[in-house]
């Protein structure tokens, strides 16, 4: 059975580096078909995907945040990780991360994110 | 970076109706799209993978076609369940890229 759960701190300040940890089960990170993504969700507001780190540590960000982010993996604790430096209260939303399964061929190329934790919720407030 | 662009934003539906959504890229994504169906204060669910496969357990009332810049997901008959927010989703290269949803509402 897949699983994936986020934790981190619910509540940030402004300007502080948010980490968040995202364990899973049921799948190895050393799996060449598979990754893990991190996705955030503002309230009422789209998906965003953010970042995702492959197993062989090949890292990929989205664009306008690249500079904030790093995404890294621990496969001996089953563990990814996400940091986001100078948090914003526009950073106010459910974060998620999703197993990105390689569903062609090789080991790169089409994917999806067939398997999501439950999500959480990080507010950034003085 | 590719844009993702879904129509409508959202719709009004019935239990029973069939509705379409639309999904266009910005760029040709060949067949590498995703459908997800999110339900309130829930995590998004993969429904349609490379345009057309169903994800293990999706019901057969979900159909996806499209190829290249144009995507529709279909659902057929539809139940109390299904009225949720759709997202499309591309995985032609990174960063991956999602439409800004679709809400299906009851009418």
């Amino acid at each position: 059975q897949v699983t994936l759960k986020e934790s981190g701190p619910v509540l940030v300040k402004p300007t502080e580096t948010l980490t968040l940890t995202c364990t899973v089960s049921g799948f190895s990170l050393s799996n060449t078909k598979m990754g893990v993504s991190w996705i955030r969700q503002p309230p009422g507001k789209a998906l965003e995907w953010l970042a995702r780190v492959f197993s062989n540590d090949e890292e990929s960000y989205t664009t306008y945040l690249k500079t904030r982010l790093t995404i890294s993996k621990d496969t001996s604790k089953s563990q990814v990780v996400l940091t986001m430096t100078d948090m914003d209260p526009l950073d106010t939303a459910t974060y998620y991360c999703a197993r990105t399964f390689y569903y062609g061929a090789g080991s790169h190329g089409p994917s999806n994110l067939d398997y999501w934790g439950q999500g959480a919720l990080v507010t950034v407030s003085s | 970076d590719i844009q993702m662009t879904q129509s409508p934003s959202s719709l009004s539906a019935s239990i029973g109706d069939s509705v379409t959504i639309t999904c266009r890229a910005s760029q040709t994504i060949t067949s590498y799209l995703n459908w997800y169906q999110q339900r309130p204060g829930k995590a998004p669910n993969l429904l349609i993978y490379a345009a057309s496969n169903l994800h293990d357990g999706v019901p057969s009332r979900f159909s996806g076609s499209g190829s290249g810049t144009h995507f529709t997901l279909t659902i057929s008959s539809l139940r109390p369940e299904d009225f949720a927010t759709y997202y499309c989703q591309q995985s032609f290269t990174t960063p991956l890229s999602f439409g800004q949803g679709t809400k299906v509402e009851v009418q």
